[in-house]
């Protein structure tokens, strides 16, 4: 069965650590995202990336960062956390071409303390 | 600002009855229009999709409308049951990158 793993499921950090959220996908996909989920926000675009070393900003970048180092690997990096980055992180991973949907991790929830 | 308005919010329909969601979008470029599921402790799961040469697909209970001239789509779930009860998004993308989500509506399904 294919699989996007997101390595924590449950986060609390304190204000202004470093913080690491790792993703993994088996499929061999060449895209991979990182989405915030806010209740009446829905799912807000962080960073994406369409292949290794690459990194694109989506809607909501600030105070982020990426790193893809290998093609199924893809972590978020919190700078310094802040208490408005309280959420879930949903990290997910698509074909290169084609419109076949993504497929999603379960989520980290990651609360700033 | 959102680029994919999604309503309601939140509906309750009877077992049986039809779930109906809506969606609207402004950017023209958009050509892909996925339904995800989300249940409690998952991540969102593909459940439909729909591309705009066609007015509408049907996957079972599940269907989507497309009004490619008003910009609009909706999930139709015929028959609804209480195992339908999550929360389902809407989204559009073009060429299948960077998705954009409506907001999410949680639909309950009562026995």
């Amino acid at each position: 069965d294919v699989k996007v793993t997101q390595s924590s499921r449950y986060l609390v950090k304190r204000t202004g650590e470093k913080v690491f959220l790792e993703c993994v996908q088996d499929m061999d996909h060449e895209n991979m995202f990182w989405y915030r989920q806010d209740p009446g926000l829905g799912l807000r675009l962080i960073y994406f990336s369409y292949d290794v070393k690459m990194k694109e900003k989506g809607d909501i970048p600030e105070g982020y960062s990426v790193s893809r180092e290998k093609k199924e690997r893809f972590s978020l990096i919190l700078e310094s956390a802040s208490t408005n980055q309280t959420s879930m992180y949903l990290c997910a991973s698509s074909r290169g071409t084609g419109w076949v949907g993504y497929t999603f991790g379960s989520g980290t929830r990651l609360t700033v303390v | 600002q959102q680029q994919v308005k999604q309503s309601p919010q939140s509906l309750i329909v009877q077992k049986g009855g039809i779930s109906i969601i809506n969606c609207a979008y402004e950017n023209t470029a958009f050509d892909y229009f996925p339904w995800y599921q989300q249940f409690p402790g998952k991540g969102p799961a593909l459940l439909i999709a729909i591309r705009p040469d066609v007015s509408e697909k049907k996957e079972g209970r599940f269907t989507i409308s497309f009004n490619k001239s008003a910009k609009q789509f909706s999930l139709h779930i015929m028959d609804s049951q209480p195992g339908d009860s999550a929360t389902y998004f809407c989204a559009a993308s073009d060429n299948n990158n960077d998705m954009r989500f409506g907001a999410g509506t949680r639909l309950t399904v009562k026995p």
